[in-house]
């Protein structure tokens, strides 16, 4: 069965430092995996997708996600934090025969500044 | 285009009662799913539409719970009757095709029993 294990549940940085939220995935098989993003009081918005086109992936508001097969990871970064990314962050992974999204537990970012 | 569209956003009702969540997906999406976040937990998926067949109903709780898609537009899921458990945040999403496209998700409804 997928699963989805996110590192810390919160995590807190400076504005202006770099953002880093980890994810790890388990797949029997190459699997689709996704950044999203809940801002509050709103629904959940793709933040980038990784379909093994390319290991790194960029995607809006300045986040990238790096694919390592070798750690099955999946972490998500961003340079420099702005006020604006304070939400809650889910990774999810789909299988590629699949149609279910199997979403971690979400990490909560606060950004300080 | 017009999103994932959700109604009510927030739903307060008693335990035993009856509810109906709406969700209206992308205009031309086949696919059509509900999620559920519980209070602290993890998002999970309830259910599966292509079209008005259901693809897999693998993560509905119980019969409690009942979802349909008219004519291949807008889905309901009813809740009937209500328990404590149930509260949590439903969500509905709609995608083009189920392989890798990515879910375009609704803002949710909030559904609380008291």
């Amino acid at each position: 069965a997928q699963s989805v294990t996110q590192l810390g549940s919160h995590v807190s940085v400076s504005e202006g430092a770099l953002v880093l939220l980890r994810c790890n995935y388990s797949s029997s098989v190459p699997p689709y995996l996704f950044w999203y993003v809940q801002y509050p009081n709103q629904g959940l918005q793709l933040l980038l997708k990784y379909t093994s086109a390319a290991t790194l992936v960029k995607g809006i508001n300045g986040f990238e996600a790096e694919f390592k097969k070798s750690e099955t990871s999946f972490h998500l970064t961003k340079p420099s934090a702005h006020m604006s990314d304070a939400a809650e962050y889910f990774c999810a992974v789909m299988r590629g025969d699949g149609n279910k999204l199997v979403f971690g537990a979400g990490t909560i970012l606060r950004v300080k500044s | 285009e017009a999103g994932v569209t959700q109604f009510p956003s927030h739903s307060v009702i008693e335990k035993g009662q009856t509810v109906t969540l709406r969700c209206d997906p992308i205009s031309g999406h086949d696919n059509l799913y509900w999620y559920r976040r519980v209070m602290g937990k993890e998002i999970k998926f309830l259910l599966h539409f292509v079209k008005e067949s259901k693809q897999d109903e693998s993560g509905m709780p119980n019969n409690r719970f009942l979802a349909e898609r008219t004519g291949g537009t807008y889905s309901t899921l009813k809740v009937q009757p209500a328990e404590l458990e149930d509260s949590g945040v439903y969500f509905c999403a709609s995608s083009q095709d189920p392989y890798g496209s990515p879910l375009h998700f609704g803002n949710g409804t909030r559904l609380t029993v008291t």
